[in-house]
């Protein structure tokens, strides 16, 4: 079965700051994905970032990074230069690639990101 | 802008009673997902599409909920009878291959 683990139920930054956030999995299939998603106050869930568990190249999107780790199952999301608008929830989620095509997600992460 | 929009945004009804709740998905989108979000529980699957075919209900309590896919452009999760320990956001999400899912908005449901 798969799993994902948040180990940080909050953090704390300052703006402008780099944030990581932390994320392990656990799987025994060998092709699968990783998503984030931002869960700001107003109860959306947005679409940030996907890696492969194939893709040679770490994810990028504008100030959104995934920096992962196949060996150590981790798949880490950094934010550079934060800004007040990332204060959110962040989710952490794996799918399989083949077959049932469902998301897992973790417990998440409460960013706050201080002036 | 293609967005997964859902319908109601808010539903507050008293257990017992019926409530249905419908999606559109993203046009050309051919896999459909129902979750439902709670502070105990978290985000987890209810039901899953894949061209309009269920492919896995198991998350859903059967005795109450059902989900359906009548055509490509809808897909509705019902409960009946509603008790109050359904009260949940409800999201629904769509996509296309294994590299994306887009959330709609939610529907917020209160059963009293």
């Amino acid at each position: 079965a798969q799993k994902i683990t948040q180990t940080q139920p909050g953090m704390f930054v300052q703006e402008k700051e780099a944030v990581t956030l932390d994320c392990t999995y656990d799987t025994s299939d060998q092709s699968y994905g990783l998503f984030w998603y931002k869960q700001p106050s107003s109860g959306e869930m947005i679409f940030l970032i996907y890696q492969g568990s194939y893709d040679e190249q770490n994810a990028t999107e504008g100030r959104y990074s995934l920096n992962f780790q196949k060996a150590r199952k981790s798949a880490n999301l950094v934010i550079s230069a934060s800004q007040l608008g990332d204060s959110a929830m962040y989710f952490c989620a794996m799918i399989k690639r083949e077959g049932a095509q469902k998301l897992v997600f973790g417990q998440g992460t409460r960013l706050t990101i201080n002036p | 802008d293609a967005r997964v929009t859902q319908t109601p945004r808010h539903k507050v009804t008293e257990m017992g009673q019926e409530v249905t709740m419908r999606c559109q998905p993203i046009l050309g989108h051919n896999t459909v997902f129902w979750y439902r979000q709670t502070m105990m529980q978290g985000l987890e699957l209810l039901a899953y599409f894949r061209n309009r075919a269920p492919l896995d209900d198991s998350g859903m309590p059967k005795d109450r909920f059902s989900a359906e896919m009548p055509d490509a452009t809808l897909a509705t999760l019902k409960i009946q009878p509603s008790e109050p320990r359904d009260s949940a956001v409800y999201f629904c999400a769509s996509g296309l291959g294994a590299s994306e899912q887009y959330f709609g908005p939610g529907t917020r449901l209160t059963v009293t």
